[in-house]
């Protein structure tokens, strides 16, 4: 059974940093592009970042970019997402997708959610 | 990058009647090499993660119900739900996979019933 299980989110002040953790089991971690979606509250899916199987290539969204870093660890299975800098533009729900050799996303993690509050 | 853009923003259809929903991407996804349509639908239902459900614009994800379809080609899709069950009150996006990445998706159609 594939599982993807985000975990790091929580509250954090304005100005500060988060670092997102997604453990993947049940597939071939290490063949497949991976990547971060986030839901604001109420609101959509917007597409943040990704990254390629072997960790070469990445893509930030404009929103994000210079404060956002992904990465990977293809021997421990798991995808990571360093954040800077948040603010409350930045809360919500972030996912974790596995790619497909089809591109769309095929697996979901439940979800870790990100707060910024004072 | 690709604007997508769906309609309506939500509908209200009754038990057992049809759901249509649009998505129209700001260029074409269509592949000529290969004549795919880089398009998906995924499904959100309430307190969950999304769910793939559609993919090359019409190939349905394994164990999705056949009263799901999707339809469409280049710029303009379609996704339709024949014959709406309760379990089917969500919000459904399209995804266009053609740029790698970003692999945007579409604002979201809320379904609800009537």
């Amino acid at each position: 059974e594939v599982q993807l299980v985000e975990s790091g989110g929580g509250l954090v002040q304005p100005g500060g940093s988060l670092r997102l953790s997604c453990a993947a089991s049940g597939f071939s971690f290490s063949t497949y592009g991976m990547h971060w979606v986030r839901q604001a509250p109420g609101k959509g899916l917007e597409y943040v970042s990704g990254i390629n199987s072997n960790g070469d290539s990445t893509y930030y969204a404009n929103s994000v970019k210079g404060r956002f870093t992904i990465s990977r660890d293809n021997s421990k299975n798991t995808l990571y997402l360093q954040m800077g800098s948040l603010t409350v533009e930045d809360m919500g729900v972030y996912y974790c997708a596995s790619g497909t050799s089809v591109g769309y996303f095929g697996y979901w993690g439940q979800g870790t959610l990100v707060t910024v509050s004072s | 990058d690709i604007v997508m853009t769906q309609s309506p923003d939500s509908l209200a259809v009754s038990l057992g009647e049809r759901a249509t929903i649009n998505c129209k991407s700001s260029q074409s996804i269509l592949y000529s090499s290969n004549n795919k349509n880089y398009l998906a639908w995924y499904q959100q239902k309430p307190g969950q993660p999304p769910k793939a459900l559609i993919y090359w614009a019409s190939t349905r994800e394994s164990g999705v119900p056949d009263r799901f379809s999707g339809s469409g080609s280049g710029t303009d899709f379609t996704l339709t739900i024949n014959s709406l069950q309760a379990e089917d009150v969500a919000v459904y996006y399209c995804q266009q996979y053609y740029t790698v990445p970003p692999k945007t998706f579409g604002q979201g159609t809320k379904v609800e019933i009537k």
